[in-house]
């Protein structure tokens, strides 16, 4: 069953592209940043971290880039894959708190 | 393998009826958290616990109950006093707080109303 919200932003990529997903965060305190991936049905997944002392950081197939000026993350995936597709949303936490913020995510699609 | 355990990954619930939501983990975690998700919403902070036999209330409290016994389980009870029970719920850990680390999640357990 859906878990996740039937209104989402969608993205549309074809099978081999590039996948560029975006995120505003919120906080202009917030100095830790997360990528999860949620499949139908199931919990986020962890993709991939960045502090804010960096502006990219990079894992296998995944790149996630910092704005700190203007506040903005983004996650590229190289060569999507059809296993790819699910929900991705960006997370922030402030100083180590228990506070994380969550983004409501942006649906991708890959597309044979 | 190591992770976070939720059951029942389908609940109903009656009119009236307290229902309780089970999560164990297994990562030797000391923080553990429950969060609602919603239609197009993001994910909504209920209860927190940093350390055994303490948690805090979160964002969206009102009308749940958890408890910490055990380091290793952080059960969310949906009281007959929420009124709007109906949701995707899921359980995470991490390291501890302070520590910049990423929450590992649950699998879920989705509620209804019957």
């Amino acid at each position: 069953g859906e878990s996740v919200g039937l209104h989402l932003p969608t993205l549309s990529v074809q099978e081999g592209d590039n996948s560029i997903i975006n995120c505003a965060y919120s906080n202009s305190a917030s100095d830790y940043f997360i990528w999860y991936k949620q499949e139908s049905g199931k919990g986020p997944q962890f993709i991939i971290d960045i502090r804010s002392n960096m502006d990219k950081r990079q894992g296998q197939r995944v790149t996630v880039l910092l704005n700190k000026t203007v506040k903005h993350l983004s996650l590229q995936i190289a060569a999507t894959q059809p296993g790819d597709s699910a929900v991705y949303f960006c997370a922030e936490n402030i100083g180590g708190t228990y506070k994380y913020i969550f983004g409501t995510g942006t649906r991708l699609k890959v597309l044979a | 393998d190591g992770g976070i355990t939720q059951s029942p990954k389908y609940l109903f619930r009656k009119e009236g009826q307290n229902v309780t939501l089970s999560c164990e983990q297994n990562l030797n975690h000391d923080a553990m958290y429950w969060y609602r998700q919603d239609p197009g919403q993001g994910l909504r902070l209920i209860y927190y616990s940093q350390i055994v036999n303490d948690f805090q209330k979160g964002d969206i409290a009102e009308g749940y109950s958890v408890s910490r016994e055990k380091k290793e389980s952080f059960p969310l009870t949906v009281t007959s006093a929420q009124k709007n029970p109906t949701a995707f719920y899921l359980c995470a850990s991490s390291i501890g707080q302070g520590l910049r680390q990423p929450q590992h999640f649950g699998d879920g357990t989705r509620l209804s109303i019957l």
